[in-house]
């Protein structure tokens, strides 16, 4: 079955640093991966969609990265803030869209 | 615009007590979902309507979950009855057009939080 995989442990940076998330795919090999956030009580909202042919994209302070043979996209906040805290998923679809658990950040000011 | 409107926010009832979740989606958007999410998961698909029609309900627990989405437009998810491990988010997604639509980016709902007693 196909299977995402983000770190379970939370991530804690200072303020002003760059986050790098880590997003791992086996058993598959996605068209797109998307990037999404999660504030707590509230639903996942998008933030940036990456296609197999892309090795990169980039909006605003965001950075995103597709490596089809580490089967891994990596998410980077740079000059991270403490309103970046939140807990960000990543997803792949298959014949569906699959979601990872999620890793939470947090920025400490 | 409005959003994907989802209620009740939270719900709380004992088990085999049934319970039903209501979702509006985006105007114009064809495409509706209803995910679960437990706590520190991520957002587990239970069923995709393509208008009023289920195009996929793989994970829908058949016995006791149950939805529809009548005109196509708004959709209803149910539980009955109700069990202790149902407690959990449900989320209502849709998506439509625009430019990232053949990718089937989803706007999601706030989310009705379930918990069972």
């Amino acid at each position: 079955s196909q299977k995402i995989e983000q770190n379970s442990e939370a991530l804690n940076i200072q303020e002003g640093k760059t986050a790098t998330l880590t997003c791992n795919y086996t058993n598959y090999s996605p068209a797109y991966l998307q990037w999404y956030r999660q504030d707590p009580g509230r639903g996942p909202v998008f933030l940036l969609l990456i296609r197999e042919n892309e090795k990169e994209k980039r909006k605003e302070r965001l950075k995103v990265t597709f490596d089809t043979t580490l089967k891994q996209s990596l998410f980077h906040i740079t000059a991270s803030q403490p309103a970046d805290s939140a807990t960000y998923l990543c997803a792949h679809r298959g014949n569906k869209l699959v979601f990872g658990a999620g890793t939470i950040l947090r920025v400490k000011s | 615009e409005a959003g994907v409107v989802q209620s009740p926010r939270y719900k709380i009832i004992e088990k085999k007590q049934p319970v039903a979740f209501w979702c509006n989606p985006i105007s114009g958007h064809n495409t509706l979902y209803w995910y679960r999410q437990n706590l520190g998961q991520g957002p587990e698909l239970l069923i995709r309507y393509e208008n009023e029609e289920a195009v996929d309900d793989s994970q829908l627990p058949k016995d006791r979950f149950s939805a529809e989405r009548l005109k196509g437009v708004d959709s209803t998810l149910k539980i009955q009855p109700a069990e202790l491990g149902d407690s959990a988010v449900y989320l209502c997604a849709s998506t439509g057009g625009g430019t990232n639509s053949g990718a089937n980016v989803l706007t999601f709902g706030a989310g009705s939080r379930l918990t069972v007693l």
